[in-house]
């Protein structure tokens, strides 16, 4: 099965403008994540979805930080403006469904610069 | 509030040499509790998790890792590491009983000399 697809790999933006990630994830999953992983720390889950539904955003810094899961398939997030404390790298993942016996697979991530 | 603690970020082992990582967690209720690995580059993929039973779990790649309740601590292990193990190693802990919201560590840095 194809894994959790991520877009761009790479991105180098200045402080204050605007940028987005987009996340595709393995067929039929139901539940979506975004995390951020600064450098030197674990992964911070941002938000979270089942379906097209948000479950968790209440680490979304909702000021600047916006994510969608229209179809309830793939999902965009985006930063606007960006500030240089957002450079880190944001790691999609997906599961069947919520429940422990349902593991996660991460996507390689979107590494992003903000200079 | 759930933590996870990693105390060592950088560990260097000779590759055959026996590998011990370090991971302890702070929460209320029975943990649910995964180790990651992360190879540059790459996402984050599952070695093993503990959710009830043995407490010695095996997971993939020859590791394991043993829950000690009375110690709070959940140390991976593994008896002969090969190079191909060089990577950030990241112990999680889940905060809901479902495996949806992972509070990781900090993340241990392992580097395997020849």
């Amino acid at each position: 099965e194809a894994g959790v697809a991520q877009s761009p790999r790479y991105k180098i933006i200045e402080k204050r403008q605007s940028v987005a990630f987009w996340c595709n994830p393995i067929s039929g999953h139901a539940t979506l994540y975004w995390y951020q992983q600064i450098l030197g720390q674990g992964p911070k889950l941002l938000i979270q979805f089942q379906n097209n539904g948000v479950v968790d955003d209440s680490q979304l810094p909702k000021d600047r930080f916006s994510a969608e899961r229209l179809k309830g398939v793939d999902s965009t997030l985006k930063i606007q403006p960006a500030k240089l404390e957002d450079s880190a790298v944001y790691l999609c993942a997906s599961s069947l469904a919520l429940g422990l016996n349902y593991g996660y697979t991460f996507g390689s991530g979107t590494r992003l610069t903000v200079v | 509030a759930q933590s996870v603690t990693q105390p060592d970020i950088h560990i260097t082992v000779s590759e055959g040499a026996s590998l011990e990582l370090r991971c302890n967690y702070s929460y209320g209720a029975t943990p649910y509790l995964f180790w990651y690995v992360q190879s540059p580059g790459q996402g984050l993929q599952l070695l093993l998790k503990y959710f009830s039973g043995d407490t010695l779990v095996q997971g993939i790649k020859g590791f394991e890792a043993e829950f000690k309740r009375s110690q709070s601590s959940f140390n991976l292990r593994k008896p002969s590491v090969h190079w191909s193990d060089a990577a950030e190693y990241f112990c999680a802990v889940d905060r809901t009983g479902t495996a949806s919201k992972l509070t990781f560590g900090t993340g241990t840095r392992l580097q395997v000399t020849l």
